[in-house]
C-alpha cells in the first residue's frame, strides 16, 4: 500500500520549452503532496507545498511563476517547469503524505539542453 | 548552519558489520523524525519513523533520538550487501515539512 507514482520517469526538453511533471498517489488519497528537487550528490530540498483545491505555497527562493504546481484532485498532483533552462536539470521528486508519513515516487529525472 | 547535518562518508563496511549512522540539527520544532534508503536515481524509501526520544528497532535497524542533545542515529546490525546504498536522516515539525541531511553514501563489501 501507499505507492506514489511519477510521471515521465525521465524527460529532455530544448531550453525555452516548458515540462509538466505527475505526480499521482495510487491507493490512497492525498490531501497534501510536497515537491522536492535533488541535485547530483546533494540532499533533497523541499520546493513547494502542494494542498488539494487550494494554492501552492513555495519555500523561500523558488520561484513560483517559474514552478507552476497544480493540485487538482486528491490523487494528482502537477508540476509545470516553464520555460525551462539548464540550470533547472535537476531530479525532481515528490511525496505524498497519508496517515501522517510521507510516501515518496520514484522522481523524474529532468535534463534540459 | 545547516538544519541538519549529517556526515556524507563515504562508508564501507564488511558484511556483517554494524553500520552506524547519524545526524545532529539545531531547530528545536523538529518532533518527528525519519530515516531513508535512497538507491542510485531512485525516490526515497522509508526505513524508520520515531517521534520521541529513545530508541526503536525494527529487524535489523535501530532508530534512536536524543532530543535533549539534538542527535539521532541509526544502526544497521547484520549488514548486507543489499544494504548498500544512501542513507538520508530527515526530520519535521507539526508541519510535515521535512528537512534532509545530505545524505550518506554505504557500501558493504561482500
Amino acid at each position: 500500500g501507499a505507492v506514489v507514482s511519477q510521471h515521465p520517469s525521465w524527460v529532455i526538453c530544448k531550453s525555452g520549452t516548458s515540462v509538466k511533471i505527475e505526480c499521482r498517489s495510487l491507493d490512497f488519497q492525498a490531501t497534501t503532496m510536497f515537491w522536492y528537487r535533488q541535485f547530483p550528490k546533494q540532499s533533497l530540498m523541499l520546493m513547494a507545498t502542494s494542498n488539494e483545491g487550494s494554492k501552492a505555497t513555495y519555500e523561500q527562493g523558488v520561484e513560483k511563476d517559474k514552478f507552476l504546481i497544480n493540485h487538482a484532485s486528491l490523487t494528482l498532483s502537477t508540476l509545470t517547469v516553464t520555460s525551462a533552462h539548464p540550470e533547472d536539470s535537476s531530479f525532481y521528486i515528490c511525496s505524498a503524505l497519508y496517515m501522517g508519513e510521507q510516501y515518496f515516487g520514484p522522481g523524474t529525472r529532468l535534463t534540459v539542453t | 548552519q545547516k538544519e541538519v547535518e549529517q556526515d556524507p562518508g563515504p562508508l564501507s563496511v564488511p558484511e556483517g558489520a554494524i553500520v552506524s549512522l547519524n545526524c545532529t540539527y539545531s531547530n528545536s520544532a523538529f518532533q518527528y523524525f525519519m530515516w531513508y534508503r535512497q538507491y542510485s536515481r531512485k525516490g526515497p524509501e522509508l526505513l524508520m519513523y520515531t517521534y520521541s526520544s529513545g530508541n526503536k528497532e525494527d529487524g535489523r535497524f535501530t532508530a534512536q533520538v536524543d532530543k535533549s542533545s539534538k542527535y539521532i542515529s541509526l544502526f544497521i546490525r547484520d549488514s548486507q550487501p543489499s544494504d548498500s546504498a544512501t542513507y538520508l536522516c530527515a526530520m519535521s515539525g507539526n508541519d510535515y515539512k521535512l528537512s534532509f541531511g545530505a545524505g550518506t553514501t554505504v557500501t558493504v563489501r561482500a
